[in-house]
């Protein structure tokens, strides 16, 4: 079974700076597909970014960046330029690979993030 | 729809009492899923329905908990004779089956509380 660890239960920073946020998975499998969500107080659970573990290049979408250490079955998310709408928490996340039937997504257990004005 | 849509937004029961929550998916999203989220806890998968597949049940609780999707889209989870730890928030999904890689669009779910 897969597992999915964030070991930082909250954390707060300054609008403006850097945070990063830190995910840690179990698998034995190689072909799989990691996530971080974002959960604002509306509830919903917004993507943020995506990653594939069969590519190298660590994703990036705008003022959100991956850094994805396969063999250390790492995946943290670093967040630039802090705003007060990134106040939320964020879910790191699990899928196994398009050859498993189940796309079943297993979560880590968040980490609520507060920037600060 | 644009967007997946749960009703009712806020449910609150009495304890033995039965309920009915409700998930209408994106159009044309053949994969349906359902969470539970509990207070300061991450996300526990429940059940998932792929087209005409049977579904997987294996995150059900207990047999006091029920889904069905009718017609491949509207999906109705249902909880009997509720109890207390069922207060927690349903949050439900949809996505497209082969395209795992774009993860799912989950609605904004029901929040049931039990007294």
């Amino acid at each position: 079974a897969q597992t999915v660890t964030q070991s930082q239960p909250e954390m707060s920073v300054q609008e403006a700076e850097t945070v990063t946020l830190s995910c840690t998975y179990d698998t034995s499998e190689n072909n799989y597909y990691l996530f971080w969500y974002k959960q604002p107080p509306s509830r919903q659970m917004i993507l943020v970014i995506r990653q594939e573990a069969y590519k190298q290049q660590n994703a990036t979408e705008n003022r959100f960046s991956v850094n994805f250490q396969k063999a250390a079955k790492s995946f943290s998310l670093k967040i630039s330029d802090s705003q007060l709408g990134d106040t939320a928490m964020y879910f790191c996340a699990f899928m196994l690979g398009s050859n498993f039937g189940n796309e079943k997504l297993t979560f880590g257990t968040g980490t609520r993030l507060t920037i600060i004005p | 729809g644009a967007g997946v849509s749960q009703s009712p937004s806020n449910k609150v029961t009495e304890k033995g009492k039965d309920v009915e929550l409700r998930c209408d998916p994106i159009s044309g999203h053949t994969a349906l899923y359902w969470y539970r989220q509990s207070l300061g806890q991450g996300l526990e998968f429940l059940i998932y329905f792929q087209g005409n597949s049977a579904p997987d049940k294996s995150g059900l609780p207990s047999d006091r908990f029920s889904a069905e999707r009718t017609g491949g889209s509207v999906s109705t989870l249902t909880i009997q004779r509720t109890q207390q730890e069922d207060s927690a928030v349903y949050l439900c999904a949809s996505s497209l089956y082969k395209d795992r890689g774009h993860g799912y669009t989950f609605g904004s779910g029901t929040r049931l509380t039990v007294v």
